[in-house]
């Protein structure tokens, strides 16, 4: 069945770097979009960005633009989410997630969710 | 950018009984060329993942219970759970997934619990 484990995340100070993981398991991961979202305690849910299934194209969201870098490894079944420049409002739960339909080259909903790793931005 | 909002925020239904959330987005998700509304519903327990429930505004994803269902095009959309069961009890959010270059954006939540 589909798993989708992420790693990486932790306390870091604001202004300094994270890079969180997700490993995926069950499905053939080359052939699916990819997406991390997140949720800040208590609040709603807020899209970050996604990955093409071949990684040819990368979105995201304007509150992250700039500093955070979307990647993934097809060899190894692994979505990477690089974060620089971390500020406190990034403090979230972040999930990655996967595209309900496979080879899409346009937006579809997202039919698995990882559990989340926390990344709490704190001095 | 679209704007996704939804109505009540909360709202406490007794078992067996209908309960009904409304999302409205800020422009039509409605996509001419396919009829497809790029509208989807997403259910969260506590200390959960979400949850994909509905998507294309009304088709079910598979294994979701039959007593969900979405309805609803353009700018106008409405999940209905048709008997509440003690299970149900979660946030529901619409999510738009029609811009183009992607930006996904959701609906700021409703909470459901039983009455």
């Amino acid at each position: 069945q589909v798993h989708l484990v992420e790693s990486g995340g932790g306390v870091v100070q604001p202004g300094r770097s994270l890079r969180l993981s997700c490993a995926a398991s069950g499905f053939i991961f080359s052939t699916y979009g990819m997406h991390w979202v997140r949720q800040a305690p208590g609040k709603g849910l807020e899209w970050v960005a996604v990955i093409w299934y071949d990684g040819s194209n990368k979105y995201y969201a304007d509150s992250v633009k700039g500093r955070f870098t979307i990647s993934r490894d097809n060899s190894k079944n692994t979505l990477n989410l690089q974060m620089n420049s971390l500020r406190a409002e990034d403090t979230a739960m972040y999930y990655c997630a996967r595209d309900i339909g496979r080879y899409s080259s346009s937006s579809l909903p997202f039919d698995y969710w990882g559990q989340g790793t926390l990344v709490t931005v704190s001095s | 950018d679209i704007v996704m909002t939804q109505s009540p925020d909360s709202l406490a239904v007794s078992l067996g009984e209908r309960a009904t959330i409304n999302c409205k987005s800020s422009q039509s998700v409605l996509y001419s060329s396919n009829n497809k509304n790029y509208l989807a519903w997403y259910q969260q327990k506590l200390g959960q993942p979400p949850k994909l429930l509905i998507y294309w505004a009304s088709t079910r994803e598979s294994g979701v219970p039959d007593r969900f269902s979405g309805s609803g095009s353009g700018t106008d959309f409405t999940l209905t759970i048709s008997s509440l069961q003690a299970e149900d009890v979660a946030v529901y959010y619409c999510q738009q997934y029609y811009t183009t270059p992607p930006q996904f954006t959701f609906g700021p939540g409703t909470k459901v619990d039983i009455k």
